[in-house]
């Protein structure tokens, strides 16, 4: 089955810095890859994914990047702001109508103001 | 509010005991899906409904669980004999039949704690 890799589990930045996050997969026939942020006692929301018919996707502050070759996607956050302190998931699936998304184990990014 | 509602947010029960789990999904979406998150990991997939049918069950859904959905709208986890191990954020969510996204619209979930 389809193993995700995240990396690193936590992750604290200065508020303004940019933060990644790092993510590898080892299916080769997934093709669709979310990101999801989670805040205490809230469920994971989806905040941007991407297909592997695209390189890059960009929405505001937040872009991700994908690597086929790699097998390795990234979450780029842009001007954090202490807002954007969460648990971060990466996943993967075998198409966006996929029942079922395997996902990383979490990135806790702390913004510090 | 129109999101996916779940009850009880949360649960203390001695081991051995059984627990059920309520989802409501979004109105008018047709799949429902229910993960399982321990302390520090992402969500686990568990089972895939679409509409009243169960079409998908994870290897992690053991004999002592099973999960329902009757009537096509809400659904029920019910846990026999639970296990410390059993400890865990029980996580649903909900989509769209025929959505050109993947997004999982997931509930709060329900924090269950085996002594």
């Amino acid at each position: 089955g389809e193993n995700v890799e995240q990396h690193p589990s936590t992750l604290s930045v200065q508020e303004g810095d940019s933060a990644v996050i790092k993510c590898t997969y080892s299916d080769s026939a997934s093709n669709y890859f979310p990101w999801y942020k989670q805040e205490l006692g809230k469920g994971p929301q989806l905040i941007i994914d991407i297909r592997s018919n695209v390189g890059e996707k960009k929405d505001q502050r937040i872009a991700v990047t994908l690597n086929k070759t790699a097998k390795h996607f990234s979450l780029h956050i842009t001007e954090t702001q202490p807002e954007d302190s969460a648990v971060y998931f990466c996943a993967a699936s075998k198409g966006a109508g996929s029942y079922q998304l395997t996902f990383g184990k979490g990135t806790k990014l702390s913004v510090i103001p | 509010d129109t999101g996916v509602s779940q009850d009880p947010r949360h649960k203390i029960t001695k081991r051995g005991q059984n627990v059920t789990f309520r989802c409501d999904p979004i109105s008018e979406h047709n799949r429902l899906y229910w993960y399982r998150q321990t302390l520090g990991q992402g969500p686990e997939f568990l089972t895939y409904f679409q509409n009243e049918a169960q079409l998908e069950k994870s290897r992690l859904l053991s004999d002592r669980f099973s999960a329902e959905r009757p009537k096509g709208s809400f659904s029920t986890l019910e846990i026999q004999r639970t296990e410390q191990g059993d400890s865990a954020m029980y996580l649903c969510a909900s989509t769209p039949a025929g959505a050109n996204t993947g997004e999982l619209f997931f509930g709060e979930g329900s924090r269950l704690t085996v002594l």
